[in-house]
């Protein structure tokens, strides 16, 4: 079964400009969340989509919004890029959502904001 | 309220083994993960634990889990140098509504 995998994997981007950055889950896996990844803030959630729906949401400003496609994959994007968003943005497939469900992550998405 | 505390780093030598630790604070039922995480990679998930048991094993990995004391455990047996990786403990809670709540990671360093 292939692993959770997203695109692009770098990506360099400047101020002001916006990005969006895509995830394809685990066939089967019906959730979807997303982490971004600093030296000096650790993981941080951003958001969870299942079945479509926006399931739960971090504390992140509303530049960061994400979407989920009926076939599962999601999506997020980032407006107005500010440097500090600079980061691994991870994303994580799990079978369902509510429950302890192992989350899988992918390779990751490395954001760099000039 | 939700709290996930690790020590940043640990070094341990080549054959040795190493003993990763955690405390977290959550009262309520709860799962207790160890991802591993290598240079420029995503989260491997290693393996859990459910708050009702003490221990697992799994290979060359054991988990244990003081629920009184509220700390986890990760040992690696006979560490070899493609174990350098950082790794992060989480717990998911109903009460953090199965949101992962994630400990900083700590770097294992191995030395010949």
């Amino acid at each position: 079964k292939a692993g959770v995998t997203q695109t692009p994997r770098y990506l360099i981007k400047t101020r002001g400009q916006q990005v969006t950055l895509s995830c394809s889950p685990i066939s089967g896996h019906r959730s979807v969340s997303w982490y971004q990844q600093t030296p000096g803030q650790g993981l941080q959630f951003l958001f969870e989509y299942f079945s479509e729906t926006q399931r739960n949401k971090g504390n992140f400003p509303g530049r960061f919004s994400g979407r989920q496609f009926s076939n599962s994959r999601s999506e997020m994007n980032v407006s107005t890029l500010e440097l500090g968003d600079s980061a691994l943005y991870l994303c994580a497939s799990s079978q369902a959502a509510g429950g302890p469900y192992e989350q899988y992550f992918g390779p990751g998405t490395r954001l760099t904001v000039t | 309220g939700e709290d996930v505390e690790q020590s940043l780093f640990l070094s341990v030598r080549e054959g040795d083994s190493s003993v990763i630790n955690c405390t977290y604070t959550d009262s309520s039922s709860t799962y207790l993960y160890w991802y591993k995480q290598e240079p420029g990679a995503g989260l491997q998930l290693l393996t859990y634990i459910f708050s009702n048991m003490d221990m697992k094993q799994d290979q060359r990995l054991t988990v244990l889990l003081n629920k009184k004391d509220k700390h986890l455990s990760l040992r690696i047996a006979d560490t070899q140098t493609g174990d350098s990786a950082i790794y992060f403990c989480a717990e998911i809670t109903m009460d953090s509504n199965y949101q992962l709540i994630w400990g900083a990671g700590t770097k294992l360093i191995i030395k010949p």
